[in-house]
C-alpha cells in the first residue's frame, strides 16, 4: 500500500520567514496530494491540495509543488505570520482510492 | 448536514467496557474514512469504506475494533474490551466517489478510558 513519509516533524521559524515541509510517496500511481492544516484541538482542514497533471500551484502566500518523478511534494510558506503556527499533515490518494497521511509538522512562527 | 458529524464528542469509560462511536457523513459522500490520533501524534488509519466495496480495514489494530457502515450513509466504530492505550480522538472524514476531490474532517470523538 501507500506510505507516506514527512519531514521535518517540527520546524520553527522567525515571523516574516519561510517554511518549507517536504513528503516523500511510494504509490507511483497516486494522483492527488492535500495539505492539511490542524490547530490545537481542532479538525484538520483542507488548506491547498495539488492533482498529479500540474507541478506547482499557489494561493496567496501558501504553495505546493510536486515532482512524480522523484515521488515527492513540498507545501512552501511564505512570510510566515503566528497564525500559520500549527500541525502540517501531507497525504496521498493511491490506486486504492485510500487516503494516507504523512506524520505531520509542527510549525513554530516566533515573534 | 452542511458537515461530517461525530458522536459524542467526549466519551469516558472504564477500561473493558465496549465503546460505539458514530459517524454522520455529509450527504451523498460515498467515501468514509476513520482515523485516529493519539495526543500529540498524527493520523492513524483505521478502516475505509467505498461505497458498495468491501471495506479497507488494513488498519484496524486488534480484533477489539471493528466498523460498519448501514446503507451507504452512518459508520459506527466498535471498541470492545476497551483498553487504556485506546485513549485517543477518533476522527470521521467524507469525501465525494471522485478520487481527486477534499476529505473532510469530523470534529472527532475524544475517547478516555479509565
Amino acid at each position: 500500500g501507500e506510505n507516506v513519509e514527512q519531514h521535518p516533524s517540527t520546524l520553527s521559524v522567525q515571523e516574516g520567514d519561510s517554511a518549507v515541509i517536504k513528503c516523500t510517496y511510494s504509490d507511483s500511481a497516486s494522483n492527488y496530494f492535500p495539505w492539511y492544516k490542524q490547530e490545537l484541538g481542532k479538525r484538520p482542514q483542507l488548506i491547498i491540495d495539488i492533482r498529479s497533471n500540474v507541478g506547482e500551484k499557489k494561493d496567496q502566500r501558501i504553495a505546493v509543488t510536486l515532482n512524480k518523478t522523484a515521488k515527492h511534494f513540498s507545501l512552501h510558506i511564505t512570510e510566515t505570520q503566528p497564525e500559520d503556527s500549527a500541525v502540517y499533515f501531507c497525504a496521498a490518494r493511491g490506486t486504492a482510492s485510500k487516503l494516507t497521511f504523512g506524520t505531520g509538522t509542527r510549525l513554530q512562527v516566533t515573534l | 448536514g452542511a458537515g461530517v458529524s461525530q458522536s459524542p464528542s467526549n466519551k469516558v469509560t472504564e477500561k473493558g467496557k465496549d465503546v460505539e462511536l458514530r459517524c454522520d457523513p455529509i450527504s451523498g459522500h460515498t467515501a468514509l474514512y476513520w482515523y485516529r490520533q493519539s495526543l500529540g501524534q498524527g493520523l492513524e488509519f483505521l478502516i475505509y469504506f467505498q461505497g458498495n466495496s468491501a471495506p479497507d480495514k488494513s488498519g484496524l489494530p486488534s480484533d477489539r475494533f471493528s466498523a460498519e457502515r448501514t446503507g451507504g450513509s452512518v459508520s459506527t466504530l466498535t471498541i470492545q474490551r476497551t483498553q487504556q492505550e485506546d485513549s485517543a480522538v477518533y476522527l470521521c472524514a467524507s469525501s465525494t466517489t471522485t478520487m481527486n476531490t477534499e476529505a473532510f474532517f469530523g470534529q472527532g470523538t475524544r475517547l478516555t478510558v479509565v
